[in-house]
């Protein structure tokens, strides 16, 4: 079944904390992306991964970390949360880079 | 820089009409790729058409079709036979050989009534 499955759905966590977010795809893709969507602002690219362990920044990384150890998982990660962060997170994956990228549920995060 | 634009925030139709919105964008690319994408009241983010920008025919998936004027740097969606699960917020997006991911315009909210 091809699908990008994204845990935790939703996610409360205090300023200061650490966060993980965690992204997987049973289609073997090799690019796979983390957005986040704020009202007025769309979707905008956080970092993007080539294949294991090959990640770019995307449009706004700042605060944000990833790690792709294998193809199928792809983590982001906030180290020392901000109520700035508070967004809903996409993780996306695709066979290639000019393939239309398939989205998760996405991840509801609210950093108090 | 790619930059993709939605002028249009919200359209509401009749059910079984046809509803159209636009789309512009910007690149200096001679080569990219355009895509449309719907996303529901739950929140899904759902593929619904593409188009290669070396092709000339306008592409069609389903009552989704596209309306590509290249030298308008417009791809416009069409939605032919509306029906009431085709509310949604639809997103135009875009990805040259530059860029890092695609680009998302804000969207356009249509909603369908009986």
């Amino acid at each position: 079944d091809m699908k990008v499955t994204q845990m935790p759905r939703y996610l409360i966590k205090r300023m200061g904390e650490n966060v993980l977010l965690e992204c997987g795809q049973d289609m073997s893709h090799e690019t796979m992306y983390w957005y986040r969507q704020d009202p007025g602002l769309g979707l905008q690219l956080i970092y993007i991964s080539y294949d294991v362990d090959s990640n770019s920044e995307g449009d706004i990384p700042k605060g944000y970390r990833v790690s792709r150890k294998k193809r199928e998982h792809f983590s982001l990660i906030l180290d020392s949360a901000k109520t700035n962060q508070t967004s809903v997170y996409f993780c996306a994956s695709s066979l290639g880079t000019h393939q239309a990228p398939l989205f998760g549920e996405g991840t509801r995060l609210s950093v108090l | 820089a790619q930059k993709v634009t939605q002028t249009q925030t919200s359209i509401s139709v009749m059910e079984k009409t046809t509803v159209t919105m636009d789309c512009v964008y910007e690149t200096q690319d001679s080569s990219y790729f355009l895509f449309w994408y719907k996303q529901t009241a739950s929140g899904e983010i759902v593929f619904l058409i593409r188009q290669d920008s070396y092709k000339k025919e306008n592409a069609t998936v389903g009552h989704y079709s596209l309306n590509f004027q290249k030298p308008k740097s417009s791809i416009g969606l069409i939605i032919t036979a509306t029906q009431i699960e085709d509310s949604a917020v639809y997103f135009c997006a875009m990805r040259d050989n530059y860029a890092q991911g695609l680009t998302f315009g804000l969207g356009t909210r249509v909603s369908v009534f009986p």
